[in-house]
């Protein structure tokens, strides 16, 4: 799977737009972005997922760019809850290979929301 | 519909006795997922189930830890003899992915752990 690098840490006013990037340079044509998060010392949560598209659900939005060496997670309108650490993961799609796969978690985002 | 559930939630125990984690995946999921953190570390893979069989037992870090799916559905994991090192939180995670069923995704869902202090 290709590797990904996020900056360690990030702050956002609550409210506010919370834009998370992740650099995966060497992603290949078969593998998605994945985007995960970790509240405090829970398990990790799922956020979303796209391939080369934008994608949009509840939680947020993903922004993949058209070469696909970059993506930027978006959380519309931060919250104290937000406050965790986020993962961006890449990994080959599992209906390509007929294999699912673990998830290789990297140091992620530290993301701080404040009052 | 329930989500991944993990037992026990803490647990302490002394060095060189065993201790057994047990992980009940999302109802259908055939793949089930371990992972560990431990103290200062990322997030690492430990191995994986489909159905009842290992796929990729490759993160086990030695013959000390041993994980089961007998029937498919929960899984324990054994370590024996424990260890300072193995000290940590133990995730499960699971998935509904199967190569027969089309639309299935291969999104993994996380229990919320077991925090385990060997002292």
């Amino acid at each position: 799977d290709a590797k990904t690098t996020q900056p360690p840490s990030m702050d956002c006013a609550e409210g506010r737009a919370a834009n998370l990037p992740c650099n995966h340079s060497t992603i290949s044509g078969n593998e998605y972005v994945y985007w995960y998060r970790q509240i405090h010392s829970q398990g990790p949560q799922y956020i979303i997922h796209g391939l080369k598209n934008n994608e949009t659900n509840e939680m947020a939005s993903l922004i993949i760019t058209e070469d696909r060496k970059s993506s930027t997670l978006i959380l519309p309108h931060a919250t104290l809850r937000d406050t965790a650490v986020y993962y961006c993961i890449v990994r080959v799609a599992a209906h390509l290979t007929g294999t699912a796969s673990k998830l290789t978690f990297g140091t992620g985002t530290r993301l701080q929301v404040t009052l | 519909e329930a989500g991944v559930t993990q037992f026990p939630s803490h647990s302490v125990i002394e060095k060189g006795q065993t201790v057994t984690l047990r992980c009940d995946p999302i109802s259908g999921h055939d793949n089930l997922y371990w992972y560990r953190r431990v103290m200062g570390k990322e997030i690492k893979f430990l191995l994986h189930f489909v159905k009842e069989s290992k796929q990729d037992e490759s993160g086990m870090p030695n013959n000390r830890f041993l994980a089961e799916r007998t029937g498919g559905t929960y899984s324990t994991l054994k370590v024996q003899p424990a260890e300072l090192e193995d000290s940590g939180v133990y995730f499960c995670a699971s998935s509904p992915f199967n190569s027969g069923r089309s639309g299935d995704t291969d999104t993994q869902y996380f229990g919320p752990g077991t925090r385990l202090t060997v002292l």
